[in-house]
This record gives structure tokens, sequence and C-alpha cells, in this order.
């Protein structure tokens, strides 16, 4: 079945200590990217990569780091997490063209982070 | 990017046909009009494109008049499980495939 995983689904954790979410995706996409959603706020794009080796910032990129080195994989890292950062986090990945025509994005199923 | 504004919420009665319109005055040449649709504690699931004129899916239809100021998503016969919030994006290619999600309209289906 065609799908983006995260793990894990729930985290609460305390401030300060290091946690990695991953995502994985298995329809070869090109492009991936997280989003954070948040009450009255919508979803926010954080960080995101058309390519292996290829990153960048979106709107909130500020206390996340992120990595991809495998076109499969793309892991959230939150090095020292705060209050301000628990949320519901989604993961997301399309087969980006380059070219003319926007691709749905395929999101997946969340990962709700509370640091304490 | 091109901000969209939608209802905040709607109310419909199974079987009906139920039609949420988007205002997005400053669209670009370059921008789609794209709609996704989000059930709690899920991520948003992709509906339904279009760049101008009418498209259908076996999901839902996509109206935009020819000065795409605006884009109308109609959903035929809505069911409880229609029940969602519905967001209206205006995507643009070059912009990293960056999704810009507002409030969305939540849509409350009853019996």
């Amino acid at each position: 079945e065609a799908q983006v995983t995260q793990n894990p689904r729930y985290l609460i954790t305390v401030t300060g200590k290091k946690l990695t979410v991953t995502c994985s995706q298995n329809m070869n996409h090109e492009y991936m990217s997280w989003y954070r959603q948040d009450p009255g706020l919508g979803l926010r794009q954080i960080y995101y990569s058309m390519n292996v080796e290829v990153t960048d910032k979106g709107d909130v990129p500020e206390g996340y780091k992120v990595s991809r080195k495998e076109k499969r994989n793309f892991p959230l890292i939150l090095e020292s997490p705060s209050p301000n950062q628990t949320s519901l986090y989604f993961c997301a990945s399309s087969p980006y063209s380059g070219g003319a025509n926007y691709n749905e994005q395929f999101f997946g199923p969340g990962t709700r982070l509370t640091v304490l | 990017l091109a901000k969209t504004t939608q209802p905040i919420s709607m109310d419909s009665y199974e079987g009906q046909e139920v039609n949420i319109t988007c205002s997005h005055n400053n669209i670009a040449t370059n921008d789609y009009i794209t709609w996704y649709q989000q059930f709690p504690s899920q991520g948003p699931r992709f509906i339904i494109q279009g760049y101008k004129t009418k498209v259908t899916n076996e999901v839902a239809s996509l109206f935009i008049p020819a000065d795409r100021k605006s884009s109308t998503l109609s959903l035929p016969r809505v069911s409880l499980s229609d029940t969602a919030v519905y967001y209206c994006l205006v995507v643009t290619n070059n912009a990293g495939n960056m999704l810009t999600f507002g409030g969305g309209t939540r849509l409350m289906v009853k019996p």
C-alpha cells in the first residue's frame, strides 16, 4: 500500500531532551516536507526537501533540523525541544516534477508531540 | 503567495449538494487552485485541483471563473462522512511546492 508513515504517533517528552520523529514514504517521491498544525494557526511548513541531500527552510524552521540521506526517509530532529514546539506534526511527500503542474501531496497520519 | 478567504463554517444535511466558495484576489498567472480535506487528527487529503473553468473527479467538482479570483468546490449529495475541514489553497509550483493552509471551512453534515 502506497503510504507515508510517521513514528512515533504520540510522544511526551521534557524540555531539552533531543528527539527524532521519523518519516518514510514508499512511493519513490522526490519531494518531502514537514508541517506543524496548531489551533488557530493552521498548518505551517517547517522544512522541505526536493531530493536527496537537498533541503530548505519553510515558514517556521527555528528549533528544527532535517536530513535527507535517502529518498524514502526524511526525519525531523528537535535538538532541544521547548514547550512551544508542542504541536501536531505531519510529514508529506509528492512526486515533484519541477514542471508547470502542481503535484498533490500525500500526508502521513501525524505525530502528536507534547513538550513539558 | 496568494491569500485565500473562505467561510469559517457551513452546515448541511445528508443528500444535499454543498458549495464552498473561496476568494483569491491576488492569484498569479502560474498559480493553481487546490482543495484539501482534513478529518480530525488525520493528515490533509488532496481532493481536486484546477487552473481554470471546470474540473470534475469522482469526489467533487471545482468551478473557476475566467478571472480566477475565486473558486467553488462542489460536493454532490454529501453524507455524514463528509464532515471535515476543507482547505482552499493557491499553489505556486516554483515556491518549493509549499502549501500555505488557511483556516479552512469546517463542514458539518447533519442527518
